[in-house]
């Protein structure tokens, strides 16, 4: 069964650095997804991306967020200076339409 | 605006017990729900979802959940509890179609399903 592949499944960084979480989402999906869950909480939408293009963002995807396709198959979430209230688990998704396919996440801590 | 409402934090029943995790909603238009599962240090596993049809959906490990659009529910439910079925369970909804080109989900705030043997 196509999966949602994410790296590192764990990151450690300093506060005030910049992250990059990488996500290869299925092949033939059209739309993608972060989402982020502070640990065992609520799971929050951060941004959706279609047609090569941010399509909605929450109000925690400020300017210290980013995303980016850059080749086609990779989907990355950019952090530029982490905070401590960044620490969490990142999750990526992708779909065709309304039903997703999550990756296994990347758990951020920021230290 | 639109919620997701798990009114309990967590649910305990024995095993071999049939389990119920409660969901309500408040979407306008025509949701999409959606039922998936987290174990420790796992990412989302999806168990089942209701587009529209028959309001009485079966998913994944023999969940079942009921949409009842009177009352904006959509309860997770198993007729028969297992201790491998205690969990993080998460109602999300969509709020139906795009609009410009998302379907974002709106979660819960979870429910933790402890099966006792």
């Amino acid at each position: 069964e196509p999966e949602v592949t994410q790296t590192p499944s764990h990151q450690v960084t300093q506060m005030g650095q910049e992250v990059i979480l990488r996500c290869v989402p299925i092949s033939n999906h059209l739309y993608f997804y972060w989402y982020r869950q502070i640990l065992g909480q609520k799971v929050e939408f951060l941004v959706s991306f279609y047609n090569n293009e941010i399509s909605e963002k929450s109000e925690i995807f400020d300017d210290q967020f980013s995303v980016e396709r850059p080749d086609g198959s990779n989907f990355t979430l950019k952090i530029r200076s982490t905070k401590l209230e960044d620490s969490a688990m990142y999750f990526c998704a992708s779909s065709e339409e309304y039903g997703y396919t999550f990756g296994s996440g990347t758990r951020l801590t920021v230290v | 605006a639109q919620s997701v409402a798990q009114p309990e934090d967590q649910v305990n029943v024995a095993e071999g017990n049939p389990l119920t995790v409660k969901c309500t909603y408040s979407v306008s238009g025509n949701p999409y729900l959606f039922w998936y599962v987290q174990y420790p240090n796992r990412g989302l596993q999806f168990l089942l979802k209701y587009i529209t049809g028959d309001n009485l959906v079966k998913g994944s490990y023999g969940f079942e959940a009921e949409f009842n659009k009177s009352q904006t529910s959509f309860h997770l439910k198993k007729p028969s509890a297992l201790v491998s079925d205690s969990a993080l369970y998460f109602c999300a909804v969509s709020p139906g179609g795009t609009t410009s080109g998302t379907y974002k989900y709106i979660f819960g705030t979870g429910t933790r399903l402890k099966v006792l043997a």
